[in-house]
């Protein structure tokens, strides 16, 4: 079974520093896709970033990098220069191979950006 | 483009009565995705079509819950003799298959169902 575990429910950053919200996840599959959803309050989920199970570099998208640490099974979101309007819920999420349709999010982490 | 599309956004309706979901995905996209997301909690898997083909249903999909997508294009989610434990957040995604390397979910702006 897959399982993905997000321990901080909500997190404060200051404006234009970096902050690093928590995944970890849990499966028995040799190959695995992670990602990063990013909600605002309006509802709609927006893709954030991608990190492949034998992808031997972490995946960086603009402000977004991925630590992908496999051995550790995790898969932290670093949010580099926060901006008021990363204020959101953040959802990390995994699909299998077996089900490599069906995504397995977690409970998502709340960032507020203080200005 | 203009991305996935839900109809209606905001539903509110009595316990008993019957509610029906639209979703249309990006227009080259052959897989549709439904999911539930309860108040602080991610979404969670209901069904999946891949053309029109309902290939999978989750647990969740009680007997009440019948998902269609008649020419693989729009779907649609109808729940019968609705229940307050229906009140959620409703989302439908679209992916294309053999995408290069992510094979990720396009999420539409979901229908918040509110059964009283």
């Amino acid at each position: 079974a897959q399982k993905i575990t997000q321990t901080q429910p909500g997190m404060f950053v200051q404006e234009k520093e970096a902050v690093t919200l928590d995944c970890t996840y849990d499966t028995s599959d040799q190959s695995y896709g992670l990602f990063w959803y990013k909600q605002p309050s309006s509802g709609e989920m927006i893709f954030l970033i991608y990190q492949g199970s034998y992808d031997e570099q972490n995946a960086t998208e603009g402000r977004y990098s991925l630590n992908f640490q496999k051995a550790r099974k995790s898969a932290n979101l670093v949010i580099s220069a926060s901006q008021l309007g990363d204020s959101a819920m953040y959802f990390c999420a995994m699909r299998g191979t077996y089900n490599f349709n069906k995504f397995y999010f977690g409970s998502g982490t709340k960032l507020n950006v203080k200005p | 483009d203009t991305g996935v599309s839900q109809d209606p956004r905001h539903k509110i309706t009595k316990r008993g009565q019957n509610v029906t979901f639209r979703c249309d995905p990006i227009s080259e996209h052959n897989r549709l995705y439904w999911y539930r997301q309860t108040l602080g909690q991610g979404p969670e898997f209901l069904t999946y079509f891949q053309n029109e083909a309902q290939l999978e249903k989750s647990r969740l999909l009680s007997d009440r819950f019948s998902a269609e997508r008649p020419k693989g294009s729009f779907s649609t989610l109808e729940i019968q003799r609705t229940e307050q434990g229906d009140s959620a957040m409703y989302l439908c995604a679209s992916s294309l298959t053999g995408t290069a390397g992510t094979d990720e979910q396009y999420f539409g702006p979901g229908t918040r169902l509110t059964v009283t």
